[in-house]
Order: structure tokens, then sequence, then C-alpha cells
């Protein structure tokens, strides 16, 4: 069982949608990662929230982490084939020094 | 050049053989993690160890072992591969000091195939 869950596991969409990728946990965390992982490479962190119900944004990337600091979500603004990729989660335990992370979406933004 | 390298970047094994990873930075971080990465189960952490003394079990440390040579090098054995350790594997590392609000930097990975 994994203790942060994502969803979807996979995306498939066209170039100009929208889409939301969740990350969800019944566990509390001292912050909440997002990377994105591109084939033949490793993850490449987007970006960090420490704050519960902190939103930022990364131009068409927006991100947020629930008040309670168990869950967070990412919105894609009209996505593009550059946004093709795996998106993990990954959240710092408040006991124990290390991330636990979710399985991954992969999102695939087709021309 | 890359901060995180890691060698080899892919590898074909054989049942019982030892195999080693090896996992240099030049980033000059004091901490460094090993993650296998499987489909559907995401990274899981393997070993990490905190500065050249320190050395810590992750969530799957079974059949694994690790040696922390210096600040720079951190490497992966597999005493005796077997084939559930088919995976990819990744080392990262991170500067510290900023608890679990810390970058990992990761390395492209090593394909792990064993026979």
């Amino acid at each position: 069982t994994q203790l942060l869950e994502q969803s979807p596991q996979f995306l498939s969409i066209q170039e100009g949608e929208n889409l939301t990728v969740y990350c969800n946990s019944s566990s509390v965390f001292s912050s909440l990662q997002w990377y994105r992982q591109e084939p033949g490479e490793g993850p490449v962190l987007l970006v960090t929230v420490v704050t519960g119900g902190e939103v930022k944004k990364l131009k068409r990337l927006t991100f947020q982490f629930g008040d309670a600091r168990k869950d967070s979500s990412l919105h894609i603004t009209a996505a593009q084939p550059g946004d093709t990729g795996l998106y993990l989660c990954a959240g710092g335990m408040e006991y124990g020094n290390k991330l636990v992370f979710g399985a991954g979406t992969i999102l695939r933004v087709k021309s | 050049d890359a901060d995180v390298t890691q060698t080899p970047r892919n590898r074909i094994t054989k049942t019982g053989k030892r195999i080693m990873l090896e996992c240099s930075q030049t980033k000059g971080h004091d901490r460094m993690y090993w993650y296998r990465q499987d489909p559907g189960l995401g990274l899981r952490l393997i070993y990490y160890s905190f500065d050249v003394k320190d050395i810590n079990k992750g969530e799957i440390s079974d059949g694994y072992s690790v040696s922390r040579q210096a600040q720079a090098k951190f490497s992966l054995s597999l005493e005796s591969a077997i084939p559930n350790q088919t995976a990819l594997y990744f080392c990262a590392t991170s500067e510290g000091g900023g608890g679990f609000t810390d970058t990992q930097y990761f390395g492209p990975g090593t394909r792990l195939t064993v026979l």
C-alpha cells in the first residue's frame, strides 16, 4: 500500500487542454514536493510547498498543499507536448528523515 | 558536466552475481541516497547517508549494502543478485540543513536487469 496515492496513474490529452493531478494520503507531511521525470533521466524538482493551504505557481503549473497537509494537487493550464513526462509527488515525513514518493502520474500531451 | 553521475548506466547480470553501482557528485553535498524505481511503485529508499561516517537503512535495504567512500562517492552493492532486484536505480544528493524541504538532485539512473 502506497503512503501517497497519486491519481490518475496515466493521462493522455490534447495540446491546449487543462489537467489536474492529485496526491493524497492519510498521513500528515511537513512538506510536499513535486518532481518531473523524463525518459532516461532522473526526477527534477518542480516545487516544494510547506504550509497548509499554500499555493505556488510556476508559469502554467499551479501547485496546492491541502489545509491539513495530507494532500496536494498539480494543475496544468493549456498543456503542451513539452509537459509530457512522469510527475511524482513526494512527502517529507514529520518524523524520520526521508521523503516518501507516490507511484507517479504519466502524462502524455499530444500535438 | 552532470552534477550527479552514475555508472554503469545499464547492466545485465545473472542470478547470484555480485554487482556494484557507483555514484559520484560534484555538488559538495553531505547527504546522499539510493532509490529503486519500479513501475507502479514509485521511488523507494534503499539506503541513505548524511555524511561520510553515517549510513542508514531505508525501507527496502534487504539484499543491498552501501559504502560511502568519500563525501562525493556513494556505492550500492548487491551481494548476490536475484531477479526481483531488476529495476531502475537512482542516486540522489541533497545539501541538508533544511529538513525535508531540501531539494534532492538525482543522477540519470542505472537500469539493472537480473536474469
